[in-house]
């Protein structure tokens, strides 16, 4: 079966200090990936999602970014935090276009406090 | 661009009372549709999912939505109310085609109260 790992389940990072979570996926080939972002009252912002390695579409101008450098691999990286970073970050999987309306499935979330 | 929207952001019933939760979808054709459940500090949980198959969904914990193109609708219930059914809901769509992404609403928190 398939399962999908996030870590670190839980993160305080000064402002201007760099960020890197990283979520894997097993059990199954080629995923679509997606990271999202959840704010108090705001619901799940979606910020990136890729349908293979390198390929990365971004959904909202911001200061993170997101890499793919291996098949079921996804990271979300910013250079910079800023305040307004923080959040709850989920990251999610699902399987390839024929099989889109199975749904997403997701990690147990990373909490980033930027203090 | 495809969207969903949840009116109600917090809703609370008693326990063993009705569970209505409303979404509502914007798109030219009908897309695939999907609550989800989330519990405090967790990932979510898929509920259940429309696909173009049966309109009446039917899902894990009781709960069940019906999908209605002439009301852009796919409200969730569930006939009696649990406390474990405390939580926060969104429901969620995909394009049938084109790019992947699945588009949230902004979530209704349940509260049952005893």
């Amino acid at each position: 079966s398939q399962t999908i790992h996030q870590w670190p389940a839980t993160l305080v990072q000064p402002v201007g200090s760099p960020l890197s979570l990283e979520c894997t996926v097993e059990g199954t080939s080629n995923p679509n990936l997606y990271w999202y972002r959840q704010a108090a009252g705001r619901g799940l912002q979606l910020l990136f999602y890729s349908v293979g390695i390198g390929q990365i579409s971004s959904e909202v101008p911001q200061n993170l970014s997101a890499s793919r450098p291996q098949d079921r691999q996804f990271i979300l990286s910013s250079k910079k935090l800023l305040l307004s970073d923080s959040g709850f970050y989920l990251c999610a999987w699902s399987a390839i276009d024929s099989s889109r309306g199975v749904g997403a499935f997701f990690g147990q979330g990373t909490r980033l406090t930027v203090v | 661009a495809q969207s969903v929207t949840q009116l109600g952001s917090h809703v609370s019933v008693s326990e063993g009372a009705l569970v209505l939760l409303r979404c509502n979808y914007s798109s030219s054709v009908p897309p695939y549709l999907f609550w989800y459940v989330q519990y405090p500090n967790q990932g979510l949980q898929l509920l259940l999912k429309y696909t173009s198959a049966a309109t009446l969904v039917k899902g894990i914990n009781g709960f069940e939505a019906e999908f209605k193109k002439s009301e852009t609708s796919f409200h969730l219930t569930k006939p009696s109310a649990h406390m474990s059914d405390a939580a926060e809901y969104f429901c969620a769509v995909s394009e049938t085609s084109g790019t992947y992404k699945y588009i949230f609403g902004t979530g209704t928190r349940l509260k049952v109260l005893a």
